[in-house]
């Protein structure tokens, strides 16, 4: 089974600042990596499919980047809207998986 | 638009049975894969199982395999998740997702969740 690991967490940062979040996979997965988004008591929210796509109506601050096992998630400007928790998942064969989570906290 | 509505959830003794159900509306249900993902109190997402978007193929976690099944009727525009041999660690949110597509691993439509939890 291929294992998601994100660095790092917790992360704290300013309102404007450059965010960004890594996602490491156990093997190589191509490009076949989400990005979804959580706040708090809420369901996930898809940001980034196949690594680098910005879903239909997500702010264009998001991105995405990487192939194979090394992968990032970047958020240009902090927005305070922006704090949630944020996880990674791999599509690449079953079992899918998630990474563990970047809970993102305003400093 | 889209909605996905779960429910079945509930408190549950060690060993007993449940089954979740998922209500899709907004969209032609027979065209998209469907999934289950869960969270325990506190804790990250864990992905459950998944269906084919004819019922064909379906597959699980480790972590249920054996003990859960996933279903659909797509005349109802239903999805399943029928929970048996329950455990204090099968306690989480579920929820459920749709695929993008056919096939997708892509979730791009959530429902709400609906807890379950395992207790004496």
């Amino acid at each position: 089974d291929i294992q998601m690991t994100q660095s790092p967490s917790p992360l704290s940062a300013s309102v404007g600042d450059r965010v960004t979040i890594t996602c490491q996979a156990s093997q190589d997965i191509s490009n076949s990596l989400n990005w979804y988004q959580q706040k708090p008591g809420r369901a996930p929210e898809l940001l980034i499919y196949d690594a680098s796509n910005l879903e239909t109506g997500v702010p264009s601050r998001f991105s995405g980047s990487g192939s194979g096992t090394d992968f990032t998630f970047t958020i240009s400007s902090l927005q305070p809207e922006d704090i949630a928790t944020y996880y990674c998942q791999h599509y690449d064969n079953f079992p899918y998986s998630f990474g563990q989570g970047t809970k993102l906290e305003i400093k | 638009q889209v909605q996905l509505v779960g429910s079945g959830g509930g408190v549950v003794q060690p060993g007993r049975s449940l089954r979740l159900s998922c209500a899709a509306s907004g969209f032609t249900f027979s065209n998209y894969g469907m999934h289950w993902v869960r969270q325990a109190p506190g804790k990250g997402l864990e992905w459950v199982a998944a269906i084919w978007y004819d019922g064909s193929l379906k597959y699980y976690a480790d972590s249920v395999k054996g003990r859960f099944t996933i279903s659909r009727d797509n005349s109802n525009n239903t999805q399943y998740l029928q929970m048996n041999s329950l455990r204090a660690d099968d306690t989480a949110v579920y929820y459920c997702a749709r695929g993008s597509g056919y096939y997708s691993g892509v979730c791009d439509y959530w429902g709400q969740g609906t807890l379950v939890t395992v207790s004496s």
